[in-house]
């Protein structure tokens, strides 16, 4: 089974600087990762997937970077509707979320 | 629009069966894979079974092999997660996904809204 390590667990940003979240596999994953956001009581909602390709309606500030095993979810300019748990999932083989990245605000 | 929409969540004892069920709409069900994924209370998201668009593929986590069996109905356009041998530990929301991007496998583009499962006596 393929782990997969997010950090930090919680990170404490003000709004309009940028937060960089990073997602270790233990093994290689190749460019199969997604990353998903998730609000409070709300069903999670796809942010990025192939690792850099931004879903259908997602703002630009949102990016992603990596392959292999390392890979980061950056928000350029942070607003007060991107405070949420961020969580990133491999499907190389079968799937894997990590343990997740709570965003809140500094 | 695409439209997903689990129901049949609720209360059961441990040792219990409950069957949960989503209806999909607003896309080509049966050319899709799709996937049950749970989150315990203030916990994190687990991946519990995915089924390919024929049923040819069928994949399940260790934590509820031989205890859940997925399956899918494509004249209704409809997934369902039939649960046996209900454990405290399987008490989440239940969500259903549709996967994208492959034949098996694929990242999840669509969400339901999620069915509460609660094992307890």
């Amino acid at each position: 089974e393929i782990v997969m390590t997010q950090s930090p667990a919680t990170l404490s940003v003000s709004p309009g600087e940028r937060a960089t979240l990073s997602c270790r596999a233990s093994q290689s994953v190749s460019s199969n990762l997604a990353w998903y956001q998730q609000k409070p009581g709300q069903a999670p909602r796809l942010l990025i997937y192939g690792a850099s390709t931004r879903a259908t309606g997602i703002p630009a500030r949102f990016s992603g970077s990596g392959s292999g095993t390392e890979f980061t979810l950056t928000i350029s300019s942070l607003q007060s509707e991107d405070f949420a748990v961020y969580y990133c999932q491999q499907y190389n083989n079968l799937y894997t979320f990590g343990q997740g990245t709570k965003l809140e605000i500094k | 629009e695409v439209q997903l929409v689990e129901s049949g969540g609720g209360l059961v004892k441990p040792g219990g069966s409950l069957r949960l069920s989503c209806a999909a709409s607003g896309f080509t069900f049966s050319s899709y894979s799709m996937n049950w994924v749970r989150q315990a209370p203030g916990k994190g998201l687990e991946w519990v079974s995915s089924i390919s668009s024929s049923s040819s593929y069928i994949y399940y986590a260790d934590s509820v092999k031989g205890r859940f069996t997925i399956s899918r109905d494509n004249a209704k356009n409809s997934l369902y997660l039939q649960m046996n041998s209900l454990r405290a530990e399987d008490t989440a929301v239940y969500y259903c996904a549709r996967a994208n991007g492959g034949y098996t496998v694929g990242y999840f583009d669509y969400w339901g809204q999620g069915t509460l499962v609660t094992v307890s006596s």
